[in-house]
């Protein structure tokens, strides 16, 4: 069973555009959602999270969108970039905080 | 600070053989976990120390996979008898507290390859 179910898997948007990017979970108990970026080579690198007793959380042009009646979460990135191209993780840790379960990401690519 | 480092970055293997992956967390880091990312199943959790004692190996197979942290500065991955199945990219994570939602910091991974 899919814990945290991650769409579209792949999503092209032009340059400026707004890309929106689903997430939604199974668990109740997950109350902390990281986003992680992961460029082609590289580890996944934090970019921005949010904790469930916020609804939103935005740091410069990605903003996180949380429902957590609907157990769902989106992360918006406005004004596109080319360099912003790159698969996105929607992660949600244990209990504990520390074990992440991760969706299967989504591939953004950005067309200048 | 250099991050985590993990070698080798590429690891070529007979099945059969063998294979030692090897991360070295950034200084002062606490917790080492160990994740498998593959195209079909994602980025999978295997295996976290914390103060270099195992806290938690659900996610690791239960034949052929071991981790150890036998000191502060480095932890393995070992998988012994290599199957093609194992082809991945492995990669080593640390943090400076195994808890309280501390942010895990990857290294670049080591893809292998199981011929």
């Amino acid at each position: 069973q899919q814990q945290v179910r991650q769409s579209p898997q792949s999503l092209t948007v032009w340059e400026g555009e707004t890309a929106i990017l689903n997430c939604s979970y199974e668990d109740s108990t997950f109350n902390y959602f990281p986003w992680y970026q992961q460029f082609p080579g590289e580890g996944p690198a934090l970019l921005i999270s949010i904790r469930s007793v916020s609804d939103k959380k935005e740091d410069g042009r990605f903003t996180i969108f949380f429902n957590k009646r609907e157990k769902k979460l989106s992360l918006h990135i406005t004004d596109s970039q080319p360099g912003d191209s790159a698969t996105y993780f929607c992660a949600a840790p244990n209990s504990a905080g520390n074990k992440l379960t991760f969706g299967i990401g989504t591939r953004v690519l950005v067309r200048p | 600070n250099a991050g985590v480092i993990q070698t080798p970055r590429h690891k070529v293997t007979g099945k059969g053989q063998e294979a030692t992956l090897w991360c070295e967390p950034i200084s002062g880091h606490s917790a080492v976990f160990w994740y498998r990312q593959t195209i079909v199943q994602g980025l999978e959790f295997l295996t976290y120390f914390r103060n270099q004692a195992p806290i938690d190996d659900s996610g690791m197979p239960k034949e052929r996979f071991s981790a150890q942290m036998p000191n502060q500065s480095h932890s393995t991955l070992k998988i012994q008898s290599t199957q093609p199945q194992d082809s991945a990219v492995y990669l080593c994570a640390s943090s400076l507290g195994g808890g309280n939602y501390a942010e895990q910091f990857f290294g670049p991974g080591t893809r292998l390859t199981v011929l």
